[in-house]
């Protein structure tokens, strides 16, 4: 079935570095999807990617859709403590809203 | 506007035990999804409900069902609990009325612990 391999598994930086992590597929996904789940939350959509090639960005995030649909980046740049969580990439799977599928996520941990 | 809200946030049963879990979507949501996260396999896909309707079901046993009310408040329930099945439970809800953007609104969930 689909899949989708996350790395890194989880990143211990410093306060102020950049981070990337990125997710892939052996499927191609129409739209990619970054998600952070705080601790004792549930998770919350941070960038939404509709095309390939394209690149969104959110106050210091910045996700790319890859051009062969196959997988997608995020970058943090100067990260912060509340940077902390975890990051989950994700995509649409049997055709409607809710009926996603979810990468093992990249825990971040910042060290102020 | 009031977020997602799920109770019970935590319970404990045993196995063999049955748990239903409630879950209230954001006003104007008409979908209702249910996830399952667990540090092993991460967060899977349970079941999704539009308008009272299932409309889309994971890979879980007959054990796991669902349904959604006319107000789109939705349950799961799980009955012949096993030990595996401790996990948190989350719900997530979305329009689901235009175009499909896949962003989900989640609560934060019902952790479900079975002895």
């Amino acid at each position: 079935g689909q899949q989708l391999n996350q790395s890194p598994q989880s990143m211990f930086i410093q306060e102020g570095e950049d981070v990337s992590m990125n997710c892939t597929s052996s499927s191609i996904f129409n739209t990619w999807l970054w998600y952070k789940q705080e601790p004792g939350e549930g998770p919350v959509l941070l960038i939404a990617l509709y095309k390939a090639g394209e690149l969104t960005s959110n106050g210091r995030l910045t996700a790319q859709f890859g051009i062969t649909r196959k997988d997608s980046f995020l970058n943090i740049s100067a990260s912060i403590p509340s940077d902390v969580g975890i990051y989950f990439c994700a995509g649409p799977t049997g055709g409607s809203q809710g009926n996603l599928i979810f990468g093992k996520g990249t825990k971040l941990s910042v060290k102020p | 506007k009031a977020g997602v809200t799920q109770t019970p946030r935590y319970l404990i049963k045993t196995r063999g035990q049955q748990v239903t879990l409630s879950c209230s979507p954001i006003s104007g949501h008409r979908s209702v999804s249910w996830y399952q996260q667990t540090p092993g396999q991460g967060l899977q896909f349970l079941f999704e409900y539009f308008s009272e309707t299932q409309r889309n079901k994971g890979n879980f046993p007959g054990r796991f069902s669902g349904r959604q009310f006319s107000n789109s408040r939705s349950e799961m329930n799980v009955s012949t609990l096993e030990l595996g099945d401790s996990a948190l439970y989350l719900c997530a809800s979305s329009f689901a009325g235009g175009k499909n953007t896949g962003e989900l609104f989640f609560g934060e969930g019902s952790r479900l612990t079975v002895l």
